[in-house]
């Protein structure tokens, strides 16, 4: 079946410029993540989303940084006046419900210039 | 707060031989999870393997498997008969079961290189 789908797969952006990334989940998953990647390191947690409403948005860096759920499946990351500190890969995950295993779309490559 | 540390940013291996990547991990939660991921250049990550913190035996899935020493905080990958396609980077991360999701807190990677 379709996996977790990520668009765009790439961004080129510049320095001050608003910029949204897309995330399609597993049909039918209630739960949704979003990860950010910097060269050289682990993914770090953003925001969780279970349906709707984001049950936990401690790790999104800043007030420039906002997601969106509305409809309980697409999920939609918003950068406002970007910075080159935002150039990363954001991978998005969901799951059945929460507690159960986190399945990985192919990343969107942010590059802020 | 938990962490997860990977000592290794790189090993090397022949093919068909085994390897350990190395995983300790900090907590002082009595109930967790660790999971290894697989990373290809492809950016995806890929789920190996999980280990339950009450879980009594070491976790397997083919040619994976998961040296868990409680007492010493450390959740070892061994991958057995290496293959050229295991060549990836591969991270290890941990959850806790009582935060009622599955929030991953990944280490910095060990990036393998199977050699023919």
């Amino acid at each position: 079946g379709a996996g977790v789908s990520q668009t765009p797969s790439n961004k080129v952006t510049e320095k001050g410029k608003y910029v949204e990334l897309r995330c399609d989940p597993i049909s039918g998953h209630t739960a949704l993540y979003w990860y950010r990647q910097s060269l050289g390191q682990g993914p770090e947690f953003l925001i969780y989303f279970q349906g709707t409403g984001a049950a936990d948005d401690s790790g999104l860096p800043n007030d420039r940084f906002f997601a969106v759920r509305p409809e309980g499946s697409v999920s939609t990351l918003k950068i406002q006046r970007t910075e080159r500190g935002d150039s990363a890969v954001y991978l998005c995950a969901s799951s059945l419900r929460g507690l159960d295993e986190q399945y990985f779309g192919p990343g969107t490559r942010l590059t802020v210039t | 707060a938990q962490k997860i540390t990977q000592t290794q940013p790189g090993m090397f291996v022949q093919e068909k031989e085994a390897v350990t990547l190395d995983c300790t991990y900090d907590t002082s939660d009595q109930s967790y999870g660790l999971f290894w991921y697989k990373q290809p250049s492809s950016g995806e990550m890929i789920f190996l393997i999980y280990q339950g913190s009450y879980d009594e035996q070491n976790a397997t899935e083919g040619r994976y498997s998961l040296n868990f020493q409680k007492a010493r905080k450390s959740a070892n990958l061994v991958i057995s008969a290496s293959q050229l396609g295991d060549s990836a980077m591969y991270f290890c991360a941990m959850i806790l079961m009582n935060t009622g999701f599955q929030k991953l807190v990944f280490g910095t990677g060990t990036r393998l290189l199977v050699s023919p």
